[in-house]
């Protein structure tokens, strides 16, 4: 069974500061691993995915296959990153993603 | 040009009736899904279809019914609705390619609420 776990329902920052959202994962096989966003009002939306290895509005998340874990991370929060965030998880062979419970980030000024 | 659209946004019902939402994605995607997201903004997967067929169906109460008539759409009816179906539900599709596997392209959600 594959199962992502987010331990943190809310975190708060402010603005300037460096931020982590926390992920775990338990996969038996090679996972594939996203972290998606939802801004308020809008549409859930992918941010980043860890085979592009690539950073998205400042955002970056390595895949950790020892700890299994793939936080989120950014070195200086803006007041518009303030959103929903969830990591998911994909098996080999299909798309169906399993999501996380889902941590909210509260960037204050 | 809405890429995945939902409708309707807002559904205010009562105990015990049934009703629809319905979904439509013009990506030209092969997969579809159905999410519900609870008060407590948990995200779980109801139904996945392949190309109008049924791949994934977790756990849910036979009240809920997805229906897919094309690949391009894919309805969720719910009989004798109660209470504890009160959430958003999310429609998404997504395209069957290792290429771009994981992507999924949501809708802005359908907020149901059963009094």
């Amino acid at each position: 069974a594959q199962r992502v776990t987010q331990p943190e329902k809310l975190l708060s920052v402010f603005k300037g500061a460096p931020v982590e959202l926390k992920c775990n994962y338990s996969y038996s096989g090679s996972p594939e691993l996203f972290w998606y966003v939802q801004y308020s009002r809008q549409r859930l939306q992918l941010l980043l995915r860890h085979i592009s290895r690539e950073s998205i509005k400042g955002f970056t998340a390595d895949l950790n296959k020892g700890e299994t874990s793939f936080h989120l991370k950014k070195p200086f929060a803006q007041e518009e990153d303030s959103a929903m965030y969830y990591c998911a998880l994909s098996g080999i062979g299909y798309s169906t993603l399993t999501f996380g419970k889902g941590t909210m980030l509260l960037v204050s000024p | 040009d809405t890429a995945v659209s939902q409708t309707p946004k807002y559904l205010v019902t009562q105990m015990g009736n049934d009703k629809s939402i319905k979904c439509e994605q013009n990506l030209g995607h092969d997969t579809m899904y159905w999410y519900k997201q609870d008060s407590k903004k948990f995200l779980k997967i109801m139904f996945s279809y392949n190309n109008k067929e049924l791949i994934i169906n977790e756990t849910v109460p036979n009240r809920f019914s997805p229906k897919s008539p094309d690949k391009a759409h894919l309805n969720l009816h719910i009989n004798s609705l109660e209470l504890g179906d009160s959430a958003v539900y999310f429609c998404a599709s997504s395209q069957e390619d290792r290429g771009i596997s994981g992507e999924l392209f949501f809708g802005e959600g359908s907020r149901l609420t059963v009094l």
